[in-house]
């Protein structure tokens, strides 16, 4: 089944603690990105990917970083998590530069980051 | 990517059909609409996409105006399942080298009556 999964779903933090969501997508897909949803502000892209070692910032980037190392995962990492980073982030990924091959984009189920 | 604009919410009968607007008039001629839906905090969900033609796929329906500025996503027979935020959204094809963001507006909220 074509898929997209985060980990973890739920996620409660303390300040300054180090953490990672992982992403990952078995679609073979070269194009992933990463969503953040916050309550009368919609879905703001944070980073995305065009492909293997290919990153770029999207419209939140500050305190987030990304790496793509493998087509198949895209982590998000806050290396020093803040109470305005609790969010509902969701990760996307789609076939980016071989779109003729579907033009949908897939999201996985997202993960609810609490930061106290 | 053109704007949008959709009606905040709307409420259906169960087994009804379900017309949800979008307005897009300032659309460029190589923008597509696409439509999304994200149920109760789950990840959006794809339903169809359209250039000129009227398009119908499993799940709905999507008419657009001659002049492209104005289309309508048709639910044929809507259910409980369907209650959901809907989100009309207007880019370019993928495929370009470029970033492939959709551009989430605040949608409508459609309510599926029983």
């Amino acid at each position: 089944e074509a898929q997209v999964t985060q980990n973890p779903r739920y996620l409660i933090t303390v300040t300054g603690k180090k953490l990672t969501v992982t992403c990952s997508q078995n679609m073979n897909h070269e194009y992933m990105s990463w969503y953040r949803q916050d309550p009368g502000l919609g879905l703001r892209q944070i980073y995305y990917s065009m492909n293997v070692e290919v990153t770029d910032k999207g419209d939140v980037p500050e305190g987030y970083k990304v790496s793509r190392k493998e087509k198949r995962n895209f982590p998000l990492i806050l290396e020093s998590p803040s109470p305005n980073q609790t969010s509902l982030y969701f990760c996307a990924s789609s076939w980016g530069k071989a779109g003729g091959r579907g033009y949908e984009q897939y999201f996985g189920p997202g993960t609810r980051l609490t930061v106290t | 990517d053109a704007k949008t604009t959709q009606p905040t919410s709307m409420d259906c009968a169960e087994g009804r059909a379900a017309n949800l607007p979008c307005n897009h008039s300032t659309i460029s001629g190589n923008e597509y609409v696409y439509w999304y839906r994200q149920i109760h905090s789950q990840g959006p969900q794809y339903i169809i996409h359209g250039l000129k033609n009227n398009e119908t796929n499993e799940m709905a329906s999507l008419i657009i105006t001659e002049d492209r500025k104005s289309s309508t996503l048709i639910l044929p027979h809507a259910t409980l399942r369907d209650t959901a935020v809907y989100y009309c959204i207007v880019r370019v094809a993928p495929g370009g080298t470029g970033n492939e963001k959709l551009t989430f507006g605040t949608g409508t909220r459609l309510t599926i009556i029983p």
